[in-house]
């Protein structure tokens, strides 16, 4: 099945910084989520973002298919940002196969 | 529009006894799919359902199986609990099957004693 790496495992921001976190796939995909796990368990989804490039606020994702690879950028960051970053992409019909996450960790 | 429930939120079993857990969609989605979370193993597959009709299944013993009614509401039951069954259980809809954007509820957490 389809591999997703996701870097760094954990990553420590004082509060404003900004941060950067990957997203590799190893086959061609045509459903990409990012999502934000909270320290209670909710998972909220960021982004849908197959291909290209989209802006929420102060987040940003862009996905480059043909590469495979999604960024997810985080700017000014607040300590509501803590938590664990999850990509899950998806092929065909087929279900969402997750990364084993970036836990973020932004300090005051 | 309310989002994705859950219900329970927690539950303690011990081994050899059953589960059954409930989710309800967000109105007007007909796709639940449910996850198993663990520290050790991440987030992985159960099952899929859309129009009360099982579309895909993760790698799971017989031990794991689901359901979705007509109204879209899904249970997933576990049937003679292990301790290695421990673990959050999230649930997510989505408008049509899981290739759409997916909304989770807040989980489960099932301990097994």
């Amino acid at each position: 099945g389809i591999q997703v790496e996701q870097s760094p495992p954990d990553l420590i921001l004082q509060e404003g910084a900004n941060s950067t976190l990957r997203c590799n796939f190893s086959d061609s995909v045509n459903n990409l989520q990012w999502f934000h796990q909270n320290p209670w368990g909710q998972l909220i989804n960021l982004f849908y973002i197959p291909s290209g490039t989209k802006q929420n606020g102060r987040l940003s994702a862009t996905t480059v298919a043909t590469e495979r690879y999604s960024l997810l950028y985080i700017s000014s960051s607040q300590t509501t940002d803590s938590g664990v970053y999850f990509c899950a992409v998806g092929t065909g019909y087929s279900t969402l196969t997750f990364g084993k996450g970036t836990m973020l960790l932004v300090s005051p | 529009k309310a989002g994705v429930t859950q219900t329970p939120r927690y539950l303690i079993k011990t081994r050899g006894q059953q589960v059954t857990l409930s989710c309800s969609p967000i109105s007007g989605h007909r796709s639940v799919s449910w996850y198993q979370q663990t520290p050790g193993q991440g987030l992985q597959f159960l099952f899929e359902y859309f129009s009360e009709t099982q579309r895909n299944k993760g790698n799971f013993p017989g031990r794991f199986s689901g359901r979705q009614f007509s109204n879209s509401r899904s249970e997933m039951n576990v049937s003679t609990l292990e301790l290695g069954d421990s673990a959050l259980y999230l649930c997510a809809s989505s408008f049509r099957l899981a290739r759409d954007t997916q909304y989770f509820g807040p989980g489960t957490r099932l301990t097994v004693l």
